[in-house]
Formats: C-alpha cells, sequence, structure tokens
C-alpha cells in the first residue's frame, strides 16, 4: 500500500536560507508524486507534481523537488526563505486504484525567522 | 481558485446530533473527495465518489456517510456527532486519473460539544 512519510513535524529557518521539507513514499508501483502547501485558515494549494516526465519538478513560488527513487524520497527544496513561505506543507502520493485517491503526509510547518 | 464551496464553513453542534456539510462544485469533475484535517495526521480520507451515485469509504469511514445525487454536489453526514469528530474537514475534486492533482475547498470547522 501507498504511504507517505514527513520527516520533522516543524522546520525553522532564517529568511534568504534554504529550505528542505523532507519527504518519503513506500509504493509498489511507480508513484505520482505531490506537494501542497496550506496557508493559515485555507485549503491547500497546488505546489508541484511528480508524473515521471521529468525528476527534478519546478512548482510555484521558487519551490523545487526532486524525484529520487533509489532513496524512494521526494523532497522539496528553496534556494532562498522568503516570510511568506511560513505555512505548513504536505507531501502526498496518489493510490493506483479506482478514484484517484491522495493519501497524505503527516505535514510539516515550516517557520521562517526574520 | 477552483470553483468549491463549503457550508458551511463553521459549526458547532452537540454530541449525539446528526450534522451535513455540503461541498459544491462548478468544475463538472468527476471526482470528489471528503477529507478531515487533524494535528500530527494530515489529512485522511473519508469518503469519496467517482461519479453521481458511486461511492466508496476511504480509510476513516466509521460515522460518517455520504451521498452524491448530482455531480456538483457531495454531502458528507455525520450519523450521530461525538466529540472525536472534532475537526476540519476539506472537500476537494479531480477531473480524473492516476497523475491528476485534487482540488480543495476552504474547509469546514466542526466542533462537536
Amino acid at each position: 500500500a501507498q504511504s507517505v512519510t514527513q520527516l520533522g513535524s516543524h522546520v525553522s529557518v532564517s529568511e534568504g536560507a534554504l529550505v528542505l521539507l523532507r519527504c518519503n513514499y513506500s509504493s509498489s508501483v511507480p508513484p505520482y508524486l505531490f506537494w501542497y502547501v496550506q496557508y493559515p485558515n485555507q485549503g491547500l494549494q497546488l505546489l508541484l507534481k511528480y508524473t515521471s516526465a521529468a525528476t527534478l519538478v519546478k512548482g510555484i513560488n521558487g519551490f523545487e523537488a526532486e524525484f529520487k527513487k533509489s532513496e524512494t524520497s521526494f523532497h522539496l527544496t528553496k534556494p532562498s526563505a522568503h516570510m511568506s513561505d511560513a505555512a505548513e506543507y504536505f507531501c502526498a502520493v496518489s493510490v493506483a486504484s479506482r478514484g484517484n485517491k491522495l493519501v497524505f503526509g503527516a505535514g510539516t510547518i515550516l517557520r521562517v525567522k526574520s | 481558485d477552483a470553483g468549491i464551496t463549503q457550508s458551511p464553513r463553521h459549526k458547532v453542534t452537540e454530541t449525539g446530533t446528526p450534522v451535513t456539510l455540503r461541498c459544491h462544485q462548478t468544475e463538472n469533475h468527476r471526482y470528489m473527495y471528503w477529507y478531515r484535517q487533524d494535528p500530527g495526521h494530515g489529512l485522511r480520507l473519508i469518503h469519496y465518489s467517482y461519479g453521481v451515485k458511486d461511492t466508496d469509504k476511504g480509510e476513516v469511514s466509521d460515522g460518517y456517510s455520504v451521498s452524491r445525487s448530482k455531480t456538483e454536489d457531495f454531502l458528507l453526514t455525520l450519523e450521530s456527532a461525538t466529540s472525536s469528530q472534532t475537526s476540519v474537514y476539506f472537500c476537494a475534486i479531480s477531473v480524473s486519473g492516476q497523475n491528476t492533482e485534487a482540488f480543495f475547498g476552504q474547509g469546514t470547522r466542526l466542533t462537536v460539544v
């Protein structure tokens, strides 16, 4: 069964520093992977998705993620954090069955210090 | 924003009462989902629908039922609300296929007292 593990429930970085949010997946078939962001009191917004076309995926707001099959990872990065990046981030995997269901990780809250 | 409207946005209800949450979409997407979000658990799937009158259970379906009589509406009912169902509920929609993303509504904050 597909599953996702996000390492670190809270990550704190300084403004301008590298952002690295970790995601490892478990899947018996080639996965489809997603990163979503949630700002306070809002719904989830898609940052980027991996669909096997390219291992390095670029998303919105300067974020990117690299799919590494050998490490079963799909870590999210951004070279320089901005105060507006403070939010909760969720990694998700698409379940290979009827319904296109997404299975989510527990989330990582990103704090950006000035 | 994807055309998804959840109602109500906030609700406080008493233990043992039935509660219905509504999700309305204007995108004509085939798939609709109800998730609940709780700290430390991310989002967990309650029920989903892959067409009118076609629904199925997710991983946390106990105590919940759903109905979809029209493409645009997906209702979630808590048959007899319990305190453990205090949560934020999100509706999501998806076109189809495994590699398509889901679009989320703004959420409904439900408190059961």
